[in-house]
């Protein structure tokens, strides 16, 4: 079964710290993983997309990992900011046609 | 360039009512996306459309259609409404068919069922 599983559910840190979300999935055949962020309210927007081949992707203070083999990918967040706050969610494609999301980490950080 | 848009922006129906929700993709953009989140869960996939065709379906009842327009534009329509109805609907578009393509989200409609 194509399942896409997201740790912690939820997260606290103070500012200026920095935190890393974990994405575990079981899907075939993959195609490939992104991480959006999700303010309350409104659409998800894409932080990084990664195939089979690539192991790391930053976009800014954000970093995501990927390892294929055992299939966990994970999303670091660099000196976090106010702004950060938000829901983080995991998709992966699985070849040409399904799309199975995370049911996301909710991101809070306080000043 | 203008995004995905979305409308209405919020909407409030009773059980048992119909709804048609609309959605414009970024311009050049010919597949849409329909998502449905409910509050506190995660997105669920709805409909997929490339070129006026409905490519794949997720795990919903069949009182959930859409279509999409020549202009590419979309409409996802919800008939005899039920309160677990009640949710974000996202509509995204992409540039080409296929999901290895980037998926970009609408601000989505908020329904109400009461």
């Amino acid at each position: 079964k194509n399942q896409v599983e997201q740790s912690p559910q939820s997260l606290i840190i103070l500012e200026g710290k920095n935190c890393t979300l974990q994405c575990n999935y079981t899907v075939s055949p993959f195609s490939n993983l992104r991480w959006y962020k999700q303010d309350t309210g409104r659409g998800p927007v894409s932080l990084t997309i990664m195939t089979f081949s690539e192991n790391t992707k930053s976009n800014g203070r954000y970093t995501a990992t990927l390892d294929a083999d055992t299939k966990q990918s994970s999303l670091h967040i660099t000196a976090s900011q106010l702004s950060d706050s938000a829901s983080y969610i995991c998709v992966v494609s699985a070849g040409a046609s399904k799309i199975i999301f995370g049911s996301g980490t909710r991101l809070s950080i306080r000043p | 360039e203008a995004g995905v848009t979305q409308s209405p922006t919020h909407l409030i129906k009773t059980r048992g009512q119909q709804v048609t929700l609309r959605c414009s993709p970024i311009s050049g953009h010919t597949s849409v996306y329909w998502y449905q989140q409910a509050l506190g869960l995660g997105l669920q996939f709805l409909l997929w459309y490339d070129e006026g065709e409905e490519r794949n379906r997720g795990n919903f009842p069949p009182r959930f259609s859409g279509r999409q327009f020549p202009n590419y534009s979309s409409e996802l329509n919800v008939n005899a409404l039920e309160l677990e109805d009640s949710a974000l609907y996202l509509c995204a578009s992409s540039l080409g068919q296929g999901l290895t393509y980037e998926q970009y989200f609408g601000p989505g409609t908020r329904l109400t069922v009461t």
